[in-house]
């Protein structure tokens, strides 16, 4: 399943499934980017970070790609699982900024 | 490591009152430390921009006489929402930045402010 981020609040998959949220983000002098897991009632929790001068990074069961000519960004779980379920954000800054963080999409995995 | 703590978790006040947040640092000394808002189903709103030994930076629109923020120590930022009202109920996060780039931050738990 796939969310276009802003536009697709929420994404709902399937067990097993691989997901991919987006993210456009809005200034061209960001160079760092962070997705964030949030779940209900608890702070954001890191997942991946990528540096401009990369346009792919791989962890876990997550990848996260950024296309700095379009200004996106986009994580993809693999095999996502109902642990999985929250809401993701993306959030970038420049060097001794504060993080801004993008609007969230929520993910719903049903088993 | 990098442990944020933020305290209390939750806290439900009257209108009228103060409320004081408190978030540590506990195992890194945080140059900078940043407040945040989150309302229902929505995305965290910065706040501001606290850098130990110095005055706050607010963003746009946010009261700095309402939102007290004293970063007194390395490993201590304190949010006070004086005077508060049922429209500042929300919930606070608070991150502390590990490093001068200050791309390194890390999240307190939040704290859920009802106030009635």
């Amino acid at each position: 399943g796939e969310s276009v981020g802003l536009h697709l609040p929420t994404l709902s998959v399937q067990e097993g499934d691989n997901s991919i949220i987006n993210c456009a983000y809005s200034n061209s002098a960001s160079d760092y980017f962070i997705w964030y897991k949030q779940e209900s009632g608890k702070g954001p929790q890191f997942i991946i970070d990528i540096r401009s001068n990369m346009d792919k990074r791989q962890g876990q069961r997550v990848t996260v790609l950024l296309n700095k000519t379009v200004k996106h960004l986009s994580l993809q779980i693999a095999a996502t699982q109902p642990g999985d379920s929250a809401v993701y954000f993306c959030a970038e800054n420049q060097a001794g900024t504060a993080l801004i963080f993008g609007k969230g999409t929520t993910l719903s995995v049903s088993s | 490591g990098a442990v944020v703590s933020q305290h209390p978790s939750r806290v439900i006040c009257k209108s009228g009152t103060s409320v004081k947040i408190e978030c540590r640092s506990l195992d890194f000394q945080a140059t900078t430390m940043f407040w945040y808002r989150q309302f229902p189903k929505q995305s965290l709103m910065l706040m501001a921009t606290s850098n130990e030994g110095s005055k706050a930076t607010y963003e746009q629109g946010v009261e700095k006489d309402k939102f007290l923020i004293n970063h007194a120590s390395l490993t201590l930022s304190t949010l006070t929402v004086t005077s508060a009202h049922p429209e500042d109920s929300s919930f606070y996060i608070c991150s502390a930045a590990r490093g001068t780039s200050g791309t390194e931050a890390f999240f307190g738990q939040g704290t859920r402010l009802t106030v009635v």
